[in-house]
């Protein structure tokens, strides 16, 4: 069974600040992964996924990730961060038709 | 327009009710789950339905039995709920293809048994 960690469970930082969350997998097989985020209250809302092919994948409100599949990475990045993007933030593998999730991270974002 | 609605948004309710939880993708997707988030933000799945038959089935009560009337709902009931049944209980849903698949959330039902 393939499961999922994320490295940091709480991240706080100031507006304009880099964020780089990791996230790593334990499954030797083909796999999809995912970064999910969760605003305060609402439900899961998909940031950006990769399949196969480049492994530098853009999302959506300027992240993006990283697979390396020697070291079982998928790690999320994104620039400089915004206080809206305060949030919770869940790293996902899909194997076998089934998605695991990571314990989350949380991100709070001080203006 | 919403791609993947549940209802209630909010449900409280006594140890023992039983209770039901109902889903609904206007996506086309032929693939519904159900997933369990607690207190401290975990997410587990605890069923999943492709063209309404069960085909994941992870180790959950039996007082849960989801019901697929047809490849658009997905319906979780409960029975005689318990005080740790209470959480964030989210539907969603994917188009199984080849191995590549988005699932697609609901926006959740808070459940909370007294």
């Amino acid at each position: 069974a393939q499961s999922v960690s994320q490295h940091n469970h709480h991240v706080i930082l100031s507006e304009a600040a880099s964020l780089e969350l990791g996230c790593n997998y334990s499954y030797g097989g083909t796999v999809n992964l995912f970064w999910y985020v969760q605003y305060p209250g609402q439900h899961l809302q998909l940031l950006l996924k990769y399949f196969s092919g480049d492994p530098l994948v853009k999302g959506i409100k300027g992240f993006e990730a990283e697979f390396i599949k020697s070291k079982f990475s998928f790690n999320l990045r994104k620039p400089s961060v915004q206080w809206s993007d305060t949030a919770e933030y869940f790293c996902a593998v899909n194997a076998h038709y089934k998605l695991s999730f990571g314990a989350g991270t949380t991100v709070t974002v001080r203006a | 327009d919403t791609a993947v609605s549940q209802t209630p948004k909010y449900l409280v309710t006594q140890m023992g009710n039983d209770k039901s939880i109902k889903c609904e993708q206007n996506l086309g997707h032929d693939t519904m789950y159900w997933y369990k988030q607690d207190s401290k933000k975990f997410l587990k799945i605890m069923f999943s339905y492709n063209n309404k038959e069960l085909i994941i089935n992870e180790t959950v009560p039996n007082r849960f039995s989801p019901k697929s009337p047809d490849k658009a709902h997905l319906n979780l009931h409960i029975n005689s709920l318990e005080l740790g049944d209470s959480a964030v209980y989210f539907c969603a849903s994917s188009r199984q293809t080849g191995n590549q698949e988005t699932q697609y959330f609901g926006p959740g039902t808070r459940l909370l048994v007294l």
